[in-house]
């Protein structure tokens, strides 16, 4: 069965590129929306944005301009980039997959807790 | 974008009894074309990721017990959990997909009495 594994730094500073990556594994990309989504501490699921097999992308408006996400179908991962980031971006970063024609996120990450702090 | 409110915030429930969690759109989720409510539910428990539970408002994931069920079309769903066991504590959330940006409720977080 798929899974999926976030990697990267747990803690960025303030004004900085936040990167992550999720490497997936017992399944290909293809023909699949590869999603990131976080949460806050103590609170609910935002939606960042997905990326679909092909390389075209989606993000929420809110991030939008600070996000970018990108995939490597040869080597299994997708990446999430998000820059100029604020204690406001301190969450547990989830990638998750996403079927095609379908909306719901599964199977997911583990999570990795990043801080933003100096 | 559209809008999840979940009800309520939390909720505790005795074991054996049945635990009623609702969400509400600020937009229909029914498309015309599919006759498909796009609404999906989530299980929290602490330190894990969600874990599917419904989608469609109404199809109960594979391996997901009977217990669980899903209900309700166009703004207003609904999650029972028909007869509440200790491993059933966490915190359930509702998405949409029927549109982008997807979107998630607030959460309510469900214990036992």
């Amino acid at each position: 069965q798929v899974q999926l594994q976030e990697s990267g730094p747990g803690l960025v500073k303030p004004s900085e590129t936040l990167s992550l990556t999720c490497s997936v594994s017992g399944g290909s990309l293809s023909s699949y929306y590869w999603s990131w989504i976080r949460q806050p501490p103590g609170k609910g699921l935002e939606w960042i944005g997905y990326i679909y097999s092909s390389g075209s992308t989606n993000y929420s408006p809110s991030l939008r301009g600070r996000v970018s996400i990108s995939i490597d179908t040869s080597k299994n991962f997708f990446s999430l980039r998000l820059t100029s980031v604020t204690a406001a971006d301190t969450a547990v970063y989830y990638c998750a997959r996403r079927p095609y024609s379908r909306g719901w996120f599964d199977p997911w990450g583990q999570g990795i807790l990043v801080t933003v702090s100096s | 974008d559209i809008v999840m409110t979940q009800s309520p915030d939390s909720l505790a429930v005795s074991l054996g009894e049945r635990a009623t969690i609702n969400c509400k759109s600020s937009q229909n989720l029914l498309y015309s074309s599919t006759n498909k409510n796009y609404l999906t539910w989530y299980q929290q428990k602490p330190g894990q990721p969600p874990k599917l539970l419904i989608y469609w408002a109404s199809t109960r994931e594979s391996g997901v017990p009977e217990r669980f069920s899903g209900s309700g079309s166009g703004t207003d769903f609904t999650l029972t959990i028909s007869s509440l066991q200790t491993e059933d504590v966490a915190v359930y959330y509702c998405q949409q997909y029927y549109s982008t940006p997807i979107t998630f409720g607030q959460g309510t977080r469900l214990e036992i009495k």
